[in-house]
This record gives C-alpha cells, sequence and structure tokens, in this order.
C-alpha cells in the first residue's frame, strides 16, 4: 500500500485565489513527520512546512499552512493568495519515526498552475 | 537555513562509463544521507540511505554494484553510477538531515545525468 497519496496530478487556480492540495497518509507509527516539499522547474525541492504527529495546532508558514485532520489520515496543504510564482510541483512527504537515519517518503505530487 | 551542495550539476556521459556524483553538507554534520533519483514528471524514489563509516542500505530493486555509495566523512557522500546506460538517465538527488538543527530534510539542488 502506497504510505502517501496525491490523488490531484494537477491543480490549476487563479492568482490571489487559494488552493488545497490534497494529501493522505498510511502509517502505524504513533510517531512521525509530515512535509510539504515545492519543486519547480529548476529541480530544487524547496521545503515549505512541517507537521508532526503529536503537534496540537496545524502548522503555519506565511502563506501556507497545513490542515492536519489526524483521525482521518490527512495532511493537506492550503496555499493563500496564489502567486504566479507558486506554479510547481508540490510534494507531500512522510518520515516514520524521528530518527536522523530515516528518510522522506514522496508522494506523486501534484502540478499547481497559477494564472493571472 | 542548511546547505546540501551537489557536483557536478549535470553532466553526459557515454554509455559504459562511470559517473560519480557528490553531495555534501556545508554547514552541518550529517550522519546519513539520502540519494534519491527522479524520472521526469514523477516522484523522489529513495535508492540508498548512506551511513558515515559504514555499508549503504539500498532500497529493494536498486543495484548495490552499479550505485555504489561512499560516505567517507559526516559531510561527504558519493554516488557512483558505474557502466552507465542510456536507461540510467534521470535526475539524481542527495539529501541529508541535521543531528541538532531539527526535524526539517535539506536536499541538495540535484544532478542531471544523461547517458548518451
Amino acid at each position: 500500500a502506497q504510505k502517501i497519496t496525491q490523488t490531484q496530478p494537477g491543480m490549476f487556480v487563479q492568482e490571489k485565489e487559494a488552493v488545497t492540495l490534497d494529501c493522505t497518509y498510511d502509517t502505524s507509527d504513533p510517531s512521525y513527520g509530515l512535509f510539504w516539499y515545492k519543486q519547480p522547474s529548476s529541480g530544487e525541492m524547496i521545503f515549505l512546512i512541517y507537521q508532526g504527529s503529536y503537534d496540537q495546532q496545524n502548522a503555519t508558514e506565511g502563506r501556507y499552512s497545513l490542515n492536519f485532520q489526524k483521525a482521518r489520515k490527512s495532511a493537506n496543504l492550503v496555499i493563500s493568495a496564489s502567486q504566479l510564482g507558486d506554479s510547481a510541483m508540490y510534494f507531500c512527504a512522510m518520515r516514520e519515526g524521528n530518527q536522523a537515519g530515516t528518510a522522506l517518503i514522496f508522494g506523486k505530487g501534484t502540478t499547481l498552475s497559477v494564472s493571472s | 537555513g542548511a546547505v546540501v551542495s551537489q557536483h557536478p550539476s549535470r553532466v553526459i556521459c557515454k554509455s559504459g562509463t562511470s559517473v560519480k556524483i557528490e553531495c555534501r553538507s556545508l554547514d552541518f554534520q550529517a550522519t546519513t544521507m539520502f540519494w534519491y533519483r527522479q524520472f521526469p514528471k514523477q516522484s523522489l524514489m529513495l535508492m540508498a540511505t548512506s551511513n558515515e563509516g559504514s555499508k549503504a542500505t539500498y532500497e529493494q530493486g536498486v543495484e548495490k554494484d552499479k550505485f555504489l555509495i561512499n560516505h567517507a566523512s559526516l559531510t561527504l557522500s558519493t554516488l557512483t553510477v558505474t557502466s552507465a546506460h542510456p536507461e540510467d538517465s534521470s535526475f539524481y538527488i542527495c539529501s541529508a538531515r541535521s543531528q541538532t538543527i531539527g526535524a526539517e530534510q535539506y536536499f541538495g539542488p540535484g544532478t542531471r545525468l544523461t547517458v548518451t
């Protein structure tokens, strides 16, 4: 079974509008971390936001917020006030446990296109 | 934030030759580094986990004799693609996590390998 599921291959949004990118995860480990990364066409992986499984509040970083619903095992990324520069591939990822030696596992990604 | 560098950023080689890719953590020590491969429009797939001073751990389906990993110091891991073939053409990304900075996993800018 897939650990990280992103069901939206592509999303389209107009400038200044908000957009939600979906992510569901599967783990039996009570300690885990959820990440969102942005990958523009240059290929670099840009860290956006992190949510720990024990965090009581939803994570926020500027225009990015993570809608963490633990019982549903979902960790959707909300981008408010979209900008043209937000057009990129977005990946949801999970790390099970909290050891430095545990890798991130990625979803298939969602391509976001922002139009003017 | 912490920086991970990769060298080279792009490489073109002939079929049958070997290529070495370097991954360095510039301002932190990383006992563990991760190597991912990404085909166009696809997700990052974990190839192996590189451990300083010991053998790398390879994911299922990744040939350890073809993708040689050496993690000789706390700031350097290398991936050597031996006897490269056109199907090895891909985007290779390394990643590392600081033991002291926090939960974030830092990514290098990636190396685009083209085998002709």
